[in-house]
């Protein structure tokens, strides 16, 4: 299982550099994945999803990454800012889960992006 | 357009006691989930709310419970509250049609003393 607690990974960058930050997911049955952003004090914030009957998704800045095969999932944000500075966390669900959309997400375990000016 | 909004802010209770907070969705949305998160971790899924029932449901005992009002509002009530139960409370919301992604509040800062 993955690791929980306050040793959460962290990737620190320059400004302008490029950054991926990965995921590993456990469910097989998951089908729609969606990465958020949580800056201090705030709620998580949704920044890209995508399905699994696709690998690869693009959004303004960000584009995400999807391996079923080895259920890997990767946020990659081209040219990184400061603002960008918060917790990543991915989120999985199954479609259909009890049939309300997809209200029932399991979070990973956050990466803490710091970007360097 | 006003997105989740949550209250309070941040709440002191002591052991055994109960708490509500409370939350209202994002204009449009009819569907309310809530999480849990502790410190350095990632929310957890307590409970969905959708036409004022509970849909799905996490791995949380009956001390907690919610509801659903008619205007799409929601609670979370916590009983017997226990010092494991600090953490930042989330409420989310979404539209039941075309599978739109969670939307979420900034949360409730609960501290059991």
């Amino acid at each position: 299982g993955e690791s929980v607690g306050l040793h959460l990974p962290t990737l620190s960058v320059q400004e302008g550099d490029n950054s991926i930050i990965n995921c590993a997911y456990s469910n097989s049955a998951s089908d729609y994945f969606i990465w958020y952003k949580q800056e201090s004090g705030k709620g998580p914030q949704f920044i890209i999803d995508i399905r699994s009957n696709m690998d690869k998704r693009q959004g303004q800045r960000v584009t995400v990454l999807l391996n079923k095969t080895v259920k890997h999932l990767s946020l990659q944000i081209a040219a990184t800012q400061p603002g960008d500075s918060a917790v990543y966390f991915c989120a999985e669900t199954t479609a259909g889960a009890g049939g309300t959309s997809y209200g029932k997400l399991t979070f990973g375990q956050g990466t803490i992006l710091t970007v360097h000016p | 357009d006003a997105g989740v909004t949550q209250s309070p802010t941040h709440l002191i209770k002591t052991r055994g006691q109960q708490v509500t907070l409370r939350c209202s969705p994002k204009s449009g949305h009819d569907t309310v989930s809530w999480y849990q998160q502790a410190l350095g971790q990632g929310p957890q899924f307590i409970f969905q709310y959708y036409e004022e029932e509970e849909r799905q449901r996490g791995n949380f005992p009956d001390r907690f419970s919610g509801h659903q009002f008619p205007n799409y509002s929601s609670e979370l009530n916590v009983n017997a509250l226990l010092l494991g139960d600090s953490a930042l409370y989330l409420c989310a919301s979404s539209l039941v049609q075309g599978n739109s992604p969670l939307h979420f509040g900034n949360g409730t800062r609960l501290t059991v003393t």
